[in-house]
């Protein structure tokens, strides 16, 4: 199996920097994607291969991925921002797609 | 824009199996790959399995012996199918519209809204 470790959860005041990290033995050789949920919706594509940003995701929404880590970048973190984060990626072999656990992030 | 929605029963017996539809609207079938993602109440993410070109399917290895995905012939739909299902398999399950260059970089880009199942008797 192949597992994405992500920090349970991160707070940040509006107008700071939000930082989520995402950890894979995998990831200097694979892209990894991330994902919004805020409460009761489906999920929504912020960042995928690596740093590149959805039409219609704010620039304030970066990611980073160097060594085993995957960092997701939120600068100048809205009020909106809140909600759970969840990293995507693939182990070398193609056959284990996982969800990282998921970073619940807390603007207040 | 495309669309997606998921459909199917909202209850199901243990060891029955669970059917659910996602239909697309705005794109289509064949000019894309897409995929199934479900989440257990209060939980993460978990991936089921994907489906390319030509019916070619990838799924979730914990899941494999159990899980079928297939494009309906009507080719405005494509169907999961889950057999043996306990109560591990309550949830919402989500339908998807992948992006990428690659099998190994596929991402679902677009998703649909989710329908709840539960199973229990």
């Amino acid at each position: 199996s192949y597992e994405l470790t992500q920090p349970p959860s991160v707070s940040v005041s509006p107008g700071q920097t939000a930082r989520i990290t995402c950890s894979g033995d995998a990831l200097p050789k694979k892209y990894v994607h991330w994902y919004h949920q805020k409460s009761g919706q489906a999920p929504a594509l912020v960042i995928y291969e690596d740093n590149k940003r959805p039409s219609g995701i704010p620039q304030r929404f970066s990611g980073s991925n160097s060594g085993t880590t995957a960092t997701l970048t939120i600068s100048g973190a809205q009020v909106e921002d809140e909600g759970d984060y969840y990293c995507y990626s693939t182990d070398t072999t193609g056959n284990y797609r996982v969800f990282g656990g998921g970073t619940t992030v807390t603007v207040l | 824009q495309v669309q997606l929605r998921e459909s199917g029963p909202g209850l199901v017996e243990p060891s029955e199996t669970l059917s659910l539809t996602c239909s697309v609207s705005y794109a289509a079938i064949t000019s894309y790959y897409w995929g199934w993602i479900r989440q257990a109440p209060g939980k993460g993410l978990e991936w089921i399995g994907n489906l390319y070109y030509a019916g070619s399917t990838s799924y979730n290895p914990s899941l494999r012996s159990r899980v079928t995905i297939s494009v309906d012939p009507s080719h405005l739909a494509f169907s999961l199918r889950l057999k043996s299902v306990t109560a591990a398999d309550t949830g919402t399950y989500y339908c998807a519209r992948l992006g990428g260059s690659t099998p190994f970089n596929f991402y679902m880009d677009v998703w649909g809204i989710g329908t709840t199942v539960n199973v229990f008797s």
